[in-house]
């Protein structure tokens, strides 16, 4: 069965540098999204992306965030300059079809630790 | 205000017995999915059930089913003959088709299934 993959499955930065979190989203799907979950807390929608651009983004997603699909497969999370509080675990999610309807498929995650 | 309210932080349950978790929501939004997921321990969000706001039938998937109340603005997810393996935190999530593509999450329930 399909799934959403994502890399790296854990990452430690120092504050202040740059990560990017790479996922590879169902390959027949059209709408990929990013989600956070601060540790012990609920699930926070990022952004969603279409068509390759941002088609909606939270008020979480601010300047240092961007989003990119670089190629036809890999969609990617880049934090330009990270903050403890970016430490969380971050979710890819990719869907098929647009509308209330349609299951986002969730990748594994990656676990982002900010020292 | 809160949108996905799950008023169970953590919920026991005996092994083979069946389980109901609670989940409630806001919306003024006629058109919504209503979604439940299942995050083990090791972190990955797993799709379980789906519910439209048009269904006139409650939603199930094998051992899963969802007691859709739409005038209560409930859909709690019953969990039939728990098997140790249910042990995991469980998620309700809204999308609603006139705010946007993007998952709303309520702050989960932990569920531990006993031998």
């Amino acid at each position: 069965e399909p799934e959403v993959t994502q890399t790296p499955s854990h990452q430690v930065t120092q504050m202040g540098q740059e990560v990017i979190l790479r996922c590879v989203p169902i390959s027949n799907h059209l709408y990929f999204y990013w989600y956070r979950q601060i540790l012990g807390q609920k699930v926070e929608f990022l952004v969603s992306f279409y068509n390759n651009e941002i088609s909606e983004k939270s008020e979480i997603f601010d300047d240092q965030f961007s989003v990119e699909r670089p190629d036809g497969s890999n969609f990617t999370l880049k934090i330009r300059s990270t903050k403890l509080e970016d430490s969380a675990m971050y979710f890819c999610a990719s869907s098929e079809l647009r509308g209330q309807k349609e299951t986002q498929y969730f990748g594994p995650g990656t676990r982002l630790l900010v020292l | 205000a809160q949108k996905i309210t799950q008023t169970q932080p953590g919920m026991f349950v005996q092994e083979k017995e069946a389980v109901t978790l609670d989940c409630t929501y806001d919306t003024s939004d006629p058109s919504y999915g209503l979604f439940w997921y299942k995050q083990p321990s090791s972190g990955e969000m797993i799709f379980l059930i789906y519910q439209g706001s048009y269904d006139q039938q409650n939603a199930t998937e094998g051992r899963y089913s969802l007691n859709f109340q739409k005038a209560r603005k409930s859909a709690n997810l019953v969990i039939s003959a728990s098997q140790l393996g249910d042990s995991a935190m469980y998620f309700c999530a809204m999308r609603e088709k006139n705010y946007g593509q993007n998952f709303v999450f309520g702050p989960g329930t932990r569920l531990s299934v006993l031998p």
